[in-house]
């Protein structure tokens, strides 16, 4: 079975250092994969996803993820966070009892502080 | 239009009332998911419609009822809800079920902005 582990429950970095948030992933074939971020009282807006094309996705806001079939992760990386980038993100990945649904890790915290 | 939208924003009731959130895409997704999220928590799937038939309840209780009247609107219906039930109330949408990668679609899910509930 499918299943998604976030690595880290928090992740403080000081405004103008890079950003590393964890996801690795079990699976026993090549998923989709997806990065959700949550700002405080919203909705969940997608930042990037990666569906097989290029290994190295770009999404918004300059964040980016790499596939590793290897290690089985697909970390979330930025090179400089701004205080805008303080929210809730969530790595997703379609798991399947039954039929599939999209299963949430359990979320990384990112504080960034001035 | 690549939009979610649920309304009411906020909703405040009381354990013996009656109330429905709505939820509303225009993207001709065939797939639609209600999701419960409490604070500092993940989204927990709570239903799914798959062309217009709920095909997964994750063990609900029946306090809470979904209604799907066409492939854009999605419904929930309250009713003797508890305190325990407060939370952010999140509809999404998928351009269709979940498969498989590489067989068909990939399960990106569009989120609304969600309803905030309060039971008292």
């Amino acid at each position: 079975a499918q299943s998604v582990t976030q690595l880290d429950s928090h992740v403080s970095v000081s405004e103008g250092t890079p950003v590393l948030l964890r996801c690795n992933y079990s699976s026993s074939y090549s998923p989709s994969l997806f990065w959700y971020v949550q700002h405080p009282n919203k909705g969940l807006q997608l930042l990037l996803k990666y569906t097989s094309a290029a290994t190295l996705v770009k999404g918004i806001n300059g964040f980016e993820a790499e596939f590793k079939k290897s290690e089985t992760s697909f970390h979330l990386t930025k090179p400089s966070a701004h205080m805008s980038d303080a929210a809730e993100y969530f790595c997703v990945v379609p798991t399947s009892g039954g039929s599939y649904i999209p299963t949430f890790g359990r979320g990384t915290s990112l504080i960034v502080h001035p | 239009d690549t939009e979610v939208t649920q309304t009411p924003k906020h909703l405040v009731m009381g354990m013996t009332n009656k109330k429905s959130l709505k939820c509303e895409q225009h993207m001709g997704h065939r797939a639609m998911y209600w999701y419960k999220q409490k604070a500092k928590k993940p989204p927990e799937l709570m239903f799914v419609y798959s062309y217009e038939k709920l095909s997964i309840n994750e063990s609900v209780p029946s306090r809470f009822s979904p209604e799907c009247p066409n492939s854009s609107l999605l419904n929930l219906h309250l009713h003797a809800l508890q305190p325990e039930d407060s939370a952010l109330y999140l509809c999404a949408s998928s351009q269709g079920p979940v498969t498989p990668f590489g067989t068909g679609n990939t399960g990106e899910l569009f989120f609304g902005e969600g309803s905030r509930l309060t039971v008292l």
